[in-house]
C-alpha cells in the first residue's frame, strides 16, 4: 500500500496563477482532509469530504476549492493564488468520519507550495 | 478558538533524559485527543490517541500520556529520550459536536547528545 500521496511535491507560482493539487490514498477511506500548515499556526482544516462526490468547508476555506470525484482522490485548486497562500499543504484520510471522530488520520508527505 | 494549547514551541533535551511536552485542551466536555508527530520533510503520524477507555494511553516508540479531566490536560511523556526523536509533535483533538481535528501550535523536540 502506498497510503495517501500528494502531487506534486514542490510548486512555485506566480501571483494570480492557478494550479490543483492531487491527493490519492489506496486504503478505502470514506474522509479526506486538506490542510494547510504555517509557522507557529500548526495545521488548519481547509476543506474535507465525507464521501465520494461530497465536500465540505474547514476552517480556513477561501480562495480555495475542492473536489471528490473518485473515492480515492481529493483535489485541492487555487483560482487565483496570492503570497498569503504560500505554506505546506498536506492530505490527509480516515476510514471514518464517526461523530466523535475517534479515527487516526493517514498523512501524505505535504506540497510545498510558494507564491510570488 | 484555540482548542488544544501547546506550551512551549521549543524544548531541548540530553540524550536520555525526560521528555515531557504539554498539551491543554479547553472543552466543556470530555474531548478525544490524540498526539501526532511529524519528522523532517515528512507528514504527520500517530502517535496516541485518548478515546475515553483508559487514561493512561502508551503509543508508539516509548511514548505516553495521561489524560487528567481535573487539570485538562493530555501530557505527552518519555522516560528516555532518544536521538531519533527529535521532531516536531502536535496535540490535537475532536469534539463531540462533530468530526472535524484540531491541531496545536506544535512543539519541536531537540534532543542533545
Amino acid at each position: 500500500n502506498a497510503g495517501v500521496t500528494q502531487t506534486p511535491k514542490f510548486r512555485v507560482l506566480k501571483t494570480g496563477q492557478s494550479m490543483t493539487l492531487l491527493c490519492a490514498q489506496d486504503m478505502n477511506h470514506e474522509y479526506m482532509y486538506w490542510y494547510r500548515q504555517d509557522p507557529g499556526m500548526g495545521l488548519r482544516l481547509i476543506h474535507y469530504s465525507v464521501g465520494e462526490g461530497t465536500t465540505a468547508k474547514g476552517e480556513v476555506p477561501d480562495g480555495y476549492n475542492v473536489s471528490r470525484l473518485k473515492k480515492q482522490n481529493f483535489l485541492l485548486g487555487l483560482e487565483s493564488a496570492a503570497p498569503s497562500q504560500t505554506s505546506v499543504y498536506f492530505c490527509a484520510s480516515s476510514y471514518s468520519g464517526r461523530v466523535p471522530s475517534t479515527d487516526t488520520q493517514y498523512f501524505g508527505p505535504g506540497t510545498r507550495l510558494t507564491v510570488l | 478558538a484555540q482548542s488544544v494549547t501547546q506550551l512551549g514551541s521549543h524544548v531541548s533535551v540530553s540524550e536520555g533524559a525526560l521528555v515531557l511536552l504539554r498539551c491543554n485542551y479547553s472543552s466543556s466536555v470530555p474531548p478525544y485527543l490524540f498526539w501526532y508527530v511529524q519528522y523532517p520533510n515528512q507528514g504527520l503520524q500517530l502517535l496516541l490517541k485518548y478515546t475515553s477507555a483508559a487514561t493512561l494511553v502508551k503509543g508508539i516508540n516509548g511514548f505516553e500520556a495521561e489524560f487528567k479531566k481535573s487539570e485538562t490536560s493530555f501530557h505527552l511523556t518519555k522516560p528516555s529520550a532518544h536521538m531519533s526523536d527529535a521532531a516536531e509533535y502536535f496535540c490535537a483533538v475532536t469534539k463531540n459536536t462533530g468530526n472535524q481535528f484540531y491541531f496545536g501550535t506544535g512543539t519541536s523536540l531537540t534532543v542533545i547528545p
